[in-house]
């Protein structure tokens, strides 16, 4: 089946630290990769994604790098600020359905 | 541009009784999706819709009901509200075809 694994949270830094979120997937087929945020009290927003293999998604600062070898797509960042404090969810789709399956989700608490 | 919205945000309900969680669209877009978000498990897929009158099971589909007479409009159901559907409900909303799904605020449900 299709699932994705992701590091266990929270992640704590301090500000201009630089950030990896791990997150691996098992999938039939092609997928495509996504990762997602939910700041305090919203939903989630659509962060950055990639189609295909060795494809790089990026977005505010956050790159993710979509590697079949590997079956990973883990999240960077080089200098995190405290308003990147937020949930992450790693997340892949497969078909023309566009019903995404999420990893359980990682917190990242940024302190000044 | 209203996006996506969700009624209620907030909402305390007793054992047994029938609960509808609304969702609403301005997009026009094809597909609907529910999904419910509990800690240690990330979203899991309740049930999707790719088209009015066009509904499919997620994975997490027990003790729920779905309907899409209008493109616009993806009620939720619990039937008989138990304390195992305390959990935070997400609305989605996509053009399909691999293009960006869009995320409601959320329904927090509480069942007592």
């Amino acid at each position: 089946g299709n699932s994705v694994t992701q590091m266990e949270g929270p992640v704590t830094l301090s500000e201009e630290a630089f950030l990896t979120i791990n997150c691996t997937y098992t999938a039939t087929g092609y997928p495509s990769l996504f990762w997602y945020v939910q700041y305090p009290g919203e939903g989630l927003q659509l962060l950055l994604k990639a189609t295909k293999a060795d494809d790089k998604g990026s977005n505010k600062g956050f790159e993710a790098t979509y590697r079949k070898e590997t079956t990973s797509f883990h999240l960077e960042k080089g200098s995190v600020q405290v308003s990147d404090s937020a949930v992450y969810f790693c997340a892949l789709s497969v078909g023309n359905t566009d019903k995404l399956i999420f990893g359980t989700g990682t917190r990242l608490q940024v302190f000044p | 541009d209203a996006g996506i919205t969700q009624s209620p945000r907030y909402k305390i309900t007793e054992t047994g009784r029938q609960v509808t969680l609304m969702c609403h669209q301005t997009w026009s877009h094809s597909y609907m999706f529910w999904y419910r978000q509990d800690l240690g498990h990330g979203l899991r897929l309740i049930y999707y819709s790719a088209a009015a009158d066009i509904t499919d099971k997620g994975e997490v589909p027990d003790g729920y009901v779905v309907s899409r007479s209008k493109t616009e409009n993806f009620p939720l159901t619990l039937e008989s509200a138990t304390r195992s559907q305390t959990s935070v409900y997400f609305c989605a909303s996509s053009e399909g075809r691999g293009n960006t799904i869009y995320f409601g605020e959320g329904s927090w449900l509480t069942v007592v």
